[in-house]
Order: C-alpha cells, then sequence, then structure tokens
C-alpha cells in the first residue's frame, strides 16, 4: 500500500531564509504528487503539482524517483508562508489522495 | 460558486450520541471524501465516493457510515459517538481538468465527544 511520510512535524525558520519541507513516499507504480497547503482558519487548499513543474508563491518542487522524494522548497521565506503544509500522493488510477502527517511552518520575523 | 460547503462548523455531542455532517458540492464533481484530521496524523480518509451511486470504505470506516444522497450531497454519520470521534472533518470533492487532478476542500467541522 502506498504510504507519504513528512518526517518534520513542525519546522521554524527566520524570514528571509531558506525553507524545505521534506516528504518521501513508497508507491509501486507511476504516482502523482502534490502539496496542499492550510493557513490559519482557512481551508485547505492545492498549492502545486508536480506535473505541473511550476513555481507558486515561490514555492517549488521536484519529484525525485529515485530517492521517492518530494521536497517543498523556497529560497526567502515570508511571514505570511506560515502554515500547515501537507504532501500527498494520488495512484496511477483512481481518485484517491494518501496525505503525509503534515509540517507546520512557522515563518518567524 | 460556494465550492464545497459543510454544516455544522461546530459540533458537542455526548458518547452515545448520534447525528450527521452534511457536505454539499456545486461544481458537478463526481467524486467526494470525508476524512478526519487529528494532530500528528494528517488528513485520513474515511469514506469515499466515486460517483453516484456509490461508496467505499477509507482508510479509518470503523463507527461512520455514508450516503451519496446524489450527485452534489455527501453525509456522513456517526451512530453512536465515542470520544475517539473527537476530531476535525472535512469533506472534499475532486475533479481533473486540463491543468490536472484537484481536490476541493470544505471549510470543516469541529467535532468534540465527551
Amino acid at each position: 500500500a502506498q504510504r507519504v511520510t513528512q518526517p518534520e512535524k513542525l519546522l521554524s525558520v527566520f524570514k528571509g531564509a531558506p525553507v524545505e519541507l521534506k516528504c518521501n513516499y513508497s508507491y509501486s507504480g507511476s504516482p502523482e504528487l502534490f502539496w496542499y497547503v492550510q493557513y490559519s482558519r482557512q481551508r485547505l487548499q492545492l498549492l502545486l503539482r508536480h506535473i505541473s513543474r511550476e513555481s507558486i508563491k515561490g514555492f517549488t518542487a521536484d519529484l525525485n524517483k529515485g530517492e521517492t522524494s518530494f521536497h517543498l522548497k523556497k529560497p526567502f521565506a515570508q511571514e505570511e508562508d506560515s502554515a500547515m503544509y501537507y504532501c500527498a500522493l494520488k495512484e496511477t488510477s483512481g481518485s484517491r489522495l494518501t496525505f503525509g502527517e503534515g509540517t507546520q511552518l512557522t515563518v518567524n520575523p | 460558486n460556494a465550492g464545497v460547503t459543510q454544516t455544522p462548523k461546530f459540533q458537542v455531542l455526548k458518547t452515545g450520541q448520534s447525528m450527521t455532517l452534511q457536505c454539499a458540492q456545486d461544481m458537478n464533481h463526481n467524486s467526494m471524501y470525508w476524512y478526519r484530521q487529528d494532530p500528528g496524523m494528517g488528513l485520513r480518509l474515511i469514506y469515499y465516493s466515486a460517483s453516484e451511486g456509490t461508496t467505499d470504505k477509507g482508510e479509518v470506516p470503523n463507527g461512520y457510515n455514508v450516503s451519496r444522497l446524489n450527485k452534489r450531497e455527501f453525509s456522513l454519520r456517526l451512530e453512536s459517538a465515542a470520544p475517539s470521534q473527537t476530531s476535525v472533518y472535512f469533506c472534499a470533492s475532486s475533479q481533473t481538468s486540463y491543468d490536472g487532478y484537484e481536490q476541493y476542500f470544505g471549510p470543516g467541522t469541529r467535532l468534540t465527544v465527551t
């Protein structure tokens, strides 16, 4: 069965510092990977998809199939990036997502 | 469009009481989902409905039932609430478009069982 692991429950950085949120997965097929974000008092929303290979709000994530990782990176963190971040995996067929445990990011001024 | 809506926003139950969480989406999506969110455990899938008329168990279905009333509505029922069901419950719907796959989430229901 597929599994998504986010090893850091809490991550704290200072404004302007680089940030990396780690995500590792296990899945025997070819997965689709996503990052979802939940800002305080807001609903969960999609941040980015690996297939889009785009940068959203300065964040990027590269799928590394060899290391089975999909880490989220931003070179210069902003205070408004403070939120809960979830990595999620979708199987090749079907519509279900498997979520990781989440990482609470705090960007300090 | 309202997107995904959930009622109620908050609920307190006593052990053994029952209740139904309501969810509706106005985006004409085929698939809908119920998750629970617990600290340190992420979002766990309770039940899902791939299309109108079908429902399937997710990762943590015990103690819950669902009904896909029509394409818009997907309800979650707790027949006999237990303290272990204290959680935040999210409903979601999904689509695959030109941009790719995405799940859209409701605002959540915060449930406390005493």
